[in-house]
């Protein structure tokens, strides 16, 4: 299995707080993702990573920011978390980008109150 | 728009009950598609990638072609391990994929 550790799995806040999540990956892999799942939705891509500190917006970016200072690290920020980032964010890791497999993590469960 | 369709969105079948799932796609210029298996609480699991029209791939009793609208998974003779959403993705732009919703599949023993 592929080297991918998110956290935490799960975790309960109030609206307006900050949340981060991390990716932490042992592959060496050059590109990270971060996804949300809903139902009804699938997965969608919030934000991307080609390489240490180069980062890009995915479809549904609006109220997260990202940062990668480490290879083995891709951080997922909610500055002010609002109901509607409830969801099960899932990490995913590649070698090759979009052209080749990505490896997802075990994915981590967020709840606004 | 969708770009990537998955149907049925929930498919059940008895256990040696082939069939199969459907991926529609109308992204244009595709570089790659993807099936993934999905398990209740975990992450997704790659399973086909796909490159040209009329390619094809297996896996035990799976099988995964591709035309230059859609994808299909076939699966004969399931067994209740088979159980899992099926999850379909398109490389378009080459830099992330577009996931599907998915179609779960259930299989009864």
């Amino acid at each position: 299995d592929a080297g991918i550790t998110q956290s935490p799995r799960h975790k309960v806040t109030e609206t307006g707080t900050p949340v981060t999540l991390r990716c932490h990956q042992t592959e060496n892999h050059r590109y990270m993702y971060w996804y949300r799942q809903d139902p009804g939705h699938g997965l969608r891509l919030i934000h991307y990573s080609y390489g240490v500190k180069d980062t890009d917006k995915g479809e549904v970016s609006d109220g997260y920011s990202v940062s990668r200072s480490k290879t083995e690290d891709f951080l997922l920020t909610l500055e002010s978390a609002t109901s509607s980032q409830t969801s099960v964010y899932f990490c995913a890791i590649s070698e090759t980008g979009a052209r080749g497999e990505l490896f997802f993590g075990e994915g981590s469960r967020l709840t606004v109150l | 728009e969708d770009q990537v369709t998955q149907s049925p969105e929930a498919l059940r079948l008895q256990e040696g009950e082939s069939s199969s799932l459907n991926c529609s796609y109308t992204v244009s210029g595709l570089r790659g598609l993807f099936w993934y298996r999905q398990d209740p609480g975990k992450g997704p699991e790659f399973l086909f990638t796909l490159y040209s029209a009329g390619e094809e791939k297996e896996k035990e009793r799976l099988k995964a072609t591709l035309t230059k609208k859609e994808s299909f998974l076939h699966i004969t003779a399931p067994k209740p391990e088979d159980s899992a959403t099926y999850l379909c993705a398109v490389n378009q732009a080459g830099t992330a994929l577009i996931f599907g919703k998915g179609t779960t599949l259930s299989v009864s023993s």
